[in-house]
């Protein structure tokens, strides 16, 4: 398994700019997660989903936007990009069992400039 | 949600044990105890979790005080590959989990 892959690794914005971080996970997890973590800050949560068509906001969620329209798939949308957006984004994903045992991608680093 | 506090940082040398504290005095009876670490440069791992009682596994113990107010992760041997920041989090013991994480204790490991 690949676990959970997030694509792309780095990627630099400019200012009012729109991307999607994609994510997928090959482990069949009903529950998928998006976090952003600031330089020195531990991780927010921006939005999670607990199942296909099934999503719900986090602390976070202004200025994202997400879709599950799979069970594999959880892309986060950033429409006008602004300078705040700067940050480390996670996806991470657990099964509905061992839904206290989430697993994390390996992050995409953004910048806005 | 229920906060946790943690020390900035600790330091252990490889090879001895090593106990991260931390404190949770507001935590309810349905607030499950989980720890993560994040090494450098990485997404977050996860370690350990736990309700009332001890855990262990084969990466760590969690130890929980009777009153749940306070739990402990231990670590029996340091390696140098432990070094990284640990998270101490509570979540609701609801169907969605989220986790609210603080800032962490930095753990360095001396050879």
């Amino acid at each position: 398994n690949a676990g959970v892959t997030q694509t792309p690794k780095f990627r630099i914005l400019k200012i009012g700019q729109s991307m999607t971080l994609q994510c997928t996970q090959d482990m069949n997890h009903n529950y998928m997660y998006w976090y952003r973590q600031d330089p020195g800050m531990g991780l927010k949560l921006i939005y999670y989903s607990v199942g296909a068509g099934i999503t719900d906001k986090g602390e976070v969620p202004n200025g994202y936007n997400v879709s599950r329209s799979t069970t594999e798939d959880f892309p986060l949308r950033l429409e006008l990009a602004a300078p705040s957006q700067t940050s480390v984004y996670f996806c991470a994903s657990s099964s509905w069992a061992s839904r206290n045992e989430q697993y994390f991608g390996p992050g995409t680093r953004l910048t806005v400039t | 949600d229920a906060k946790t506090t943690q020390p900035n940082s600790m330091e252990s040398n490889e090879e001895e044990p090593v106990h991260l504290p931390c404190n949770h005095s507001t935590i309810s009876g349905t607030d499950y105890i989980h720890w993560y670490r994040q090494l450098p440069s990485q997404g977050p791992e996860y370690v350990i979790h736990g309700l009332t009682s001890n855990v262990n596994n084969r990466m760590a113990s969690l130890a929980i005080a009777e009153d749940r107010k306070s739990s402990t992760l231990i670590l029996h041997r340091a390696t140098l590959r432990d070094a990284a920041v640990y998270y101490c989090i509570l979540t609701y013991g609801g169907a969605t989990n989220k986790l609210i994480f603080g800032t962490g204790t930095l753990l360095a490991v001396q050879p």
